[in-house]
């Protein structure tokens, strides 16, 4: 099956900074990948996805790159703010309607 | 803007009880999960249900796992004899359209005793 490695597993960044989360996966047929955002004692949030076809995708201040050949996607946040502090996931689904996630970064930005 | 509900939002039960969760997914939705999530661990998937059938489970789903949809608007995951390694979080999540975003309901949380 599939395996989402996730990096780092926490990160400090101050605020203005960017920050940047990198995922692996080891299934080569995987083909979509969201990102979502959890604050602690909430529910997941969808911040970003990206699917096998494009290799940038980016939403304000949220970018996401995908290699395929690596197998590898990352996660950017620019000028970060207090209130992008939460949890990270990335995961994976291959063909169906199987996610694999990651094991979270835990963003923590100084005011 | 429509959400994800589940009930209850906190469920105490005893090792070998059966359980029942609820979630309510958005309406025009077709696509449904239910995931895990072990406190302090990544959110893990455990099945997902399309057309009033599973159309993919982990090796977490097993015989004592089982998703129904008994009417127009509930989705719930029952299990059948629960263990203490079931303690975790739940959360139910639908999407419109096959793979496309998906809506997390706020979860339950299941306590094991």
């Amino acid at each position: 099956g599939e395996n989402v490695e996730q990096h780092p597993s926490t990160l400090s960044v101050q605020e203005g900074d960017s920050a940047v989360i990198k995922c692996t996966y080891s299934d080569s047929a995987s083909n979509y990948f969201p990102w979502y955002k959890q604050e602690l004692g909430k529910r997941p949030q969808l911040i970003i996805d990206i699917r096998s076809n494009v290799g940038e995708k980016k939403d304000q201040r949220i970018a996401v790159t995908l290699n395929k050949t690596a197998k590898h996607f990352s996660l950017h946040i620019t000028e970060t703010q207090p209130e992008d502090s939460a949890v990270y996931f990335c995961a994976a689904s291959n063909t169906g309607n199987q996610f694999y996630f990651g094991t979270g970064t835990s963003l923590t930005v100084i005011p | 803007e429509p959400e994800v509900t589940q009930t209850p939002s906190h469920q105490v039960t005893q090792m070998g009880q059966e359980v029942i969760l609820r979630c309510v997914p958005i309406s025009n939705h077709l696509y449904f999960y239910w995931y895990r999530q072990i406190l302090g661990q990544k959110v893990e998937f455990l099945v997902s249900f399309y057309n009033n059938e599973i159309s993919e489970k982990s090796e977490i789903f097993d015989d004592q796992f089982s998703v129904e949809r008994p009417d127009g608007s509930n989705f719930t995951l029952k299990i059948r004899s629960t263990k203490l390694e079931d303690s975790a979080m739940y959360f139910c999540a639908s999407s419109e359209t096959d793979r496309g975003e998906q809506y997390f309901g706020p979860g339950t949380r299941l306590t094991v005793t």
